[in-house]
């Protein structure tokens, strides 16, 4: 089975600020990674994904993350945050297999809020 | 919007009682999950379904289950409900059954059971 940390459940960061969104993951088999976005009263949107090739994935909001499999890692960082970034992210992972289960496992999110 | 809608958006009810929800996957997607959001277990897989067929089990309780139907909506039915079974309740699908596919989350059901 599959699982995932996020080590920061909550992350204060000022307007422009970089920041970096911390996860790890834990698997028996390859994964595809994804980083989803919650805001408030909303659905999850995927922000980013990694299924294969180029380590570095970017969204089109200026987010990117990065996949270390030695690490077993796929934080998320922005260079210079917004107000409207203020959100909930959840990083998850499905497996890459041929057939079984495909379904996310989660993290347990980690609170972004941009302070003006 | 993601294409994929979900009803009610609100559900309040009483413990012992039944639910249905509901959910529409956005149009052509043949693959429907279901995931449960509360703030002690946070986002868990609950079941998915391909095609009307039962694809994988999750952290699914016996007292609840769901079925896809010919037209690919399907439902989740709660029954001798708890107040541990307060959450909000997703609905995601996809285009395909494997994990490299996107899936594509519905704005949820918020269940309180009272």
């Amino acid at each position: 089975a599959q699982s995932v940390t996020q080590l920061d459940s909550q992350v204060p960061v000022f307007e422009e600020a970089p920041v970096e969104l911390r996860c790890n993951y834990s698997s028996s088999v390859s994964v595809y990674l994804f980083w989803y976005v919650q805001y408030p009263n909303q659905g999850l949107q995927l922000l980013l994904k990694y299924l294969s090739g180029s380590t570095l994935v970017e969204s089109i909001n200026g987010f990117e993350a990065e996949f270390n499999k030695s690490q077993t890692s796929f934080h998320l960082r922005k260079p210079s945050v917004h107000i409207s970034d203020t959100a909930e992210y959840f990083c998850a992972v499905s497996a890459n297999l041929q057939t079984g289960a495909n379904n996310l496992f989660f993290g347990t999110g980690t609170r972004l809020t941009v302070i003006p | 919007d993601s294409g994929v809608t979900q009803t009610p958006k609100h559900l309040i009810t009483a413990t012992g009682q039944r639910v249905t929800l509901r959910c529409s996957p956005r149009s052509g997607d043949l693959s429907v999950y279901w995931y449960q959001q509360s703030l002690d277990q946070g986002l868990q897989f609950l079941i998915q379904y391909y095609n009307g067929e039962e694809r994988a089990k999750g952290n699914i309780l016996e007292r609840f289950s769901a079925q896809q139907f010919p037209d690919l909506h399907s439902e989740l039915n709660l029954s001798s409900l708890e107040l541990g079974d307060s959450a909000l309740y997703f609905c995601a699908s996809s285009v395909g059954d494997r994990g490299s596919y996107e899936q594509y989350f519905g704005p949820g059901t918020r269940l309180t059971v009272t």
